[in-house]
C-alpha cells in the first residue's frame, strides 16, 4: 500500500523566512495530493492541492511543487507571519479514495 | 449545513462500553471518511463511503469497529468493547467528489477510562 513520508518533524524559521516542507510517496499511481493545517485543538483545514497532471500550483504565499518522477512534493511558505505557526500534513490519494497522510511537521515561525 | 458537524464533541466511557459517534457531511457531498488522531500524531484513514458504492473498509483497526452512512448522508462510527487504546480525536471529512479537497468536521474527543 502506499507510505507517506514527511520532513522535517519540526521546523522553526524567523518571521519574514521561507519555510519548505518536503514529502515522498511509494505508490506512483497516486495522482491526488493535498497539504492541511491543523493548528492546536483545531480541525486540519485544506491549504493547497496539487494534481499528478500539474507540476506547481501557487496561492499568494503558499505553493507546492510535484515531481512525479521522484515521487515526492513540497510545500514552499514564502514571507513567513506567526499565523503560519502549526501542524502542517501532506497526504497522497490514488483516485481520491484511500488518502494516507504523512506524520506532520510542526512549524514555528519565531517573531 | 455550513460545514461537517460531528457529534457529541467530547464522550468519556468506560472501558468495555459501545460508542457512537455521528457526522453529518457537508449536504451534497458524495464523500464520506473517517480518520483516527492520537495525540499528537497524524491521520490515520479508518474507512470511506462513495455514493452507494461499497465502503472501503481497508483502515479499519479490528472487527470493534463498524461504520454506516445512511441514505447516502449521515454517518455512524460504531466502536464495541472499547478499550483504552481507543482514546483519540475521530475526524470526519467530506468531499464534492473524487480527488475533491476533503471538509473537515472539529471532531469526536473519545476517551476511554
Amino acid at each position: 500500500g502506499e507510505n507517506v513520508e514527511q520532513h522535517p518533524s519540526t521546523l522553526s524559521v524567523q518571521e519574514g523566512d521561507s519555510a519548505v516542507i518536503k514529502c515522498t510517496y511509494s505508490d506512483s499511481a497516486s495522482n491526488y495530493f493535498p497539504w492541511y493545517k491543523q493548528e492546536l485543538g483545531k480541525r486540519p483545514q485544506l491549504i493547497i492541492d496539487i494534481r499528478s497532471n500539474v507540476g506547481e500550483k501557487k496561492d499568494q504565499r503558499i505553493a507546492v511543487t510535484l515531481n512525479k518522477t521522484a515521487k515526492h512534493f513540497s510545500l514552499h511558505i514564502t514571507e513567513t507571519q506567526p499565523e503560519d505557526s502549526a501542524v502542517y500534513f501532506c497526504a497522497a490519494s490514488k483516485g481520491g479514495q484511500n488518502f494516507v497522510f504523512g506524520p506532520g511537521t510542526r512549524l514555528s515561525v519565531l517573531p | 449545513g455550513a460545514g461537517v458537524s460531528q457529534s457529541p464533541s467530547n464522550k468519556v466511557t468506560e472501558k468495555g462500553k459501545d460508542v457512537e459517534l455521528r457526522c453529518d457531511p457537508i449536504s451534497g457531498h458524495t464523500a464520506l471518511y473517517w480518520y483516527r488522531q492520537s495525540l499528537g500524531q497524524g491521520l490515520e484513514f479508518l474507512i470511506y463511503f462513495q455514493g452507494n458504492s461499497a465502503p472501503d473498509k481497508s483502515g479499519l483497526p479490528s472487527d470493534r469497529f463498524s461504520a454506516e452512512r445512511t441514505g447516502g448522508s449521515v454517518s455512524t462510527l460504531t466502536i464495541q468493547r472499547t478499550q483504552q487504546e481507543d482514546s483519540a480525536v475521530y475526524l470526519c471529512a467530506s468531499s464534492l467528489w473524487v480527488r475533491q479537497p476533503q471538509h473537515f468536521g472539529d471532531g469526536t474527543r473519545l476517551s476511554i477510562l
